[in-house]
């Protein structure tokens, strides 16, 4: 039980596009939802906190404007990378807190920008 | 504030052998708990263990062991006979009272086992 499913797995788009990236949570109500960025080789870094009918919480230095994040139901949060430069290529994951094992994570989503 | 830190970046060993994956914490609350995850080439994280900062019992699970030491804030992973399968990127996490629901995570530590 508690799977979170993110899609898509992978993604290229183009310099100045915008891509949505969706987590569902299948089998659980997630109140929360956490979004990660993980460049190559280094650590998963918080990006943003959403809540479920609220604003998202924003970690410092992440640009809101620029990744908008939706959580308009219990079951869906949605990153959405606006204008997207080839600087914002990396692996984007999110995670929902699941009381009985802490947290489960999305497969997470490759993003390539070209 | 919390932090992990995981000094280890990479570890390279030949198969069978056993390895121990380091992970030290600091937290100012007495309350917190502390993760382990493991993320293979595919990307996704798998969970391994939760362990709350009142049960210091060490833990094992098939090849897999946990020491969880708070008079050295560290919670130390070991694999026994590794297997190449369990070549991947191992992460320790940290949550604390204080943090709210947010996770901390360590940097890594790339684990290679060699055939």
């Amino acid at each position: 039980g508690a799977v979170v499913s993110q899609h898509p797995s992978w993604v290229i788009c183009k310099s100045g596009t915008s891509v949505k990236i969706e987590c569902r949570s299948l089998d659980f109500q997630a109140t929360t939802m956490f979004w990660y960025r993980q460049f190559p080789k280094q650590s998963l870094m918080l990006m943003a906190t959403s809540n479920e009918g609220s604003k998202a919480t924003y970690e410092q230095g992440v640009e809101k404007d620029k990744f908008l994040i939706n959580h308009a139901s219990l079951t869906l949060s949605t990153l959405t990378v606006t204008s997207a430069h080839p600087e914002d290529s990396s692996f984007y994951i999110c995670s929902a807190r699941v009381t009985s094992k802490g947290y489960t994570f999305g497969s997470g989503t490759r993003l390539t920008v070209v | 504030a919390q932090k992990v830190t995981q000094a280890q970046t990479e570890i390279s060993v030949v198969e069978k052998e056993d390895v121990t994956l380091d992970c030290v914490y600091e937290t100012r609350d007495t309350t917190y708990y502390l993760f382990w995850y493991k993320q293979p080439p595919s990307g996704e994280l798998v969970f391994l263990i939760r362990r709350n900062s009142f049960d210091e019992q060490n833990e094992i699970s098939g090849r897999y062991s946990w020491n969880f030491q708070k008079s050295t804030s560290s919670f130390n992973f070991t694999i026994t006979a590794s297997q190449v399968v369990d070549s991947a990127v191992y992460f320790c996490a940290l949550i604390s009272r204080g943090s709210g629901d947010k996770l901390t995570f360590g940097t890594g530590t790339r684990l290679a086992v060699r055939p």
